[in-house]
């Protein structure tokens, strides 16, 4: 079946240093992409919608500015967190919309901790 | 504001037991209603999807929903649950058209006692 991978899955970083994390859908193309993050035993918590080629859409309550999305190519979506923080340690998930069949295929998911 | 409300945080059963999960949402207009399942240390998968059509839908592991538009419910149900159900199952809801933007549920976590 498809698959979306996401790397790294699992980074530590200090404060004020900036983290890439890139999500790739492995055997279909997706024009849109998802980003969401994960607090413990919360839900999945929508942070933006990337779509190729144009600028992401923020849900309410996200910073544009501290999470820099950009979805380049039909198969990658990269998620920069600038100048992290500690109160951004999180579960970063990604999921990529399959443009043909519309589902949605979600990546492993990436653990951030912010020292 | 589209919304999805599961009731049970937490459910614990043994092995052969019945289970019934709980979803509502709250949304103006016809959706597509999606449970995922995460199993520990994996990522998230499809377990059945809802678009339109026999409201009660069959997915994979013999699990099925049952999709009622007058109480805005999305319930899962598997008549025998097994050990290797032991997982964290999310209801979610999107747009039947439009943005494609996913609105999950907080999430059931399941035990299942052999």
């Amino acid at each position: 079946g498809a698959v979306v991978s996401q790397h790294p899955s699992r980074v530590i970083c200090k404060s004020g240093t900036s983290v890439k994390i890139e999500c790739r859908s492995l055997d279909f193309q997706a024009t849109t992409m998802f980003w969401y993050r994960q607090f413990p035993k919360q839900s999945l918590m929508l942070m933006a919608t990337s779509n190729e080629g144009s600028k992401a859409t923020y849900e309410q309550g996200v910073e544009k500015d501290k999470f820099l999305i950009n979805h380049a190519s039909l198969t990658l979506s990269t998620l920069t967190v600038t100048s992290a923080h500690p109160e951004d340690s999180s579960f970063y998930i990604c999921s990529a919309r399959d443009h043909i069949t519309g589902e949605l295929f979600f990546g492993e998911g990436s653990r951030l901790t912010v020292l | 504001a589209q919304s999805v409300s599961q009731h049970n945080h937490h459910v614990i059963l043994s092995e052969a037991a019945s289970l019934e999960l709980g979803c509502n949402y709250s949304y103006g207009g016809t959706v597509n209603l999606f449970w995922y399942v995460q199993y520990p240390g994996q990522h998230l998968q499809l377990l059945l999807k809802y678009f339109s059509g026999d409201p009660l839908v069959k997915g994979i592991k013999g699990f099925e929903a049952e999709f009622i538009k007058s109480k805005f419910s999305f319930n899962l149900r598997k008549p025998s649950v097994q050990w290797s159900d032991t997982a964290e199952y999310f209801c979610a809801v999107t747009p039947s058209s439009g943005t494609y933007k996913y609105i999950f549920g907080t999430g059931t976590r399941l035990k299942v006692l052999a």
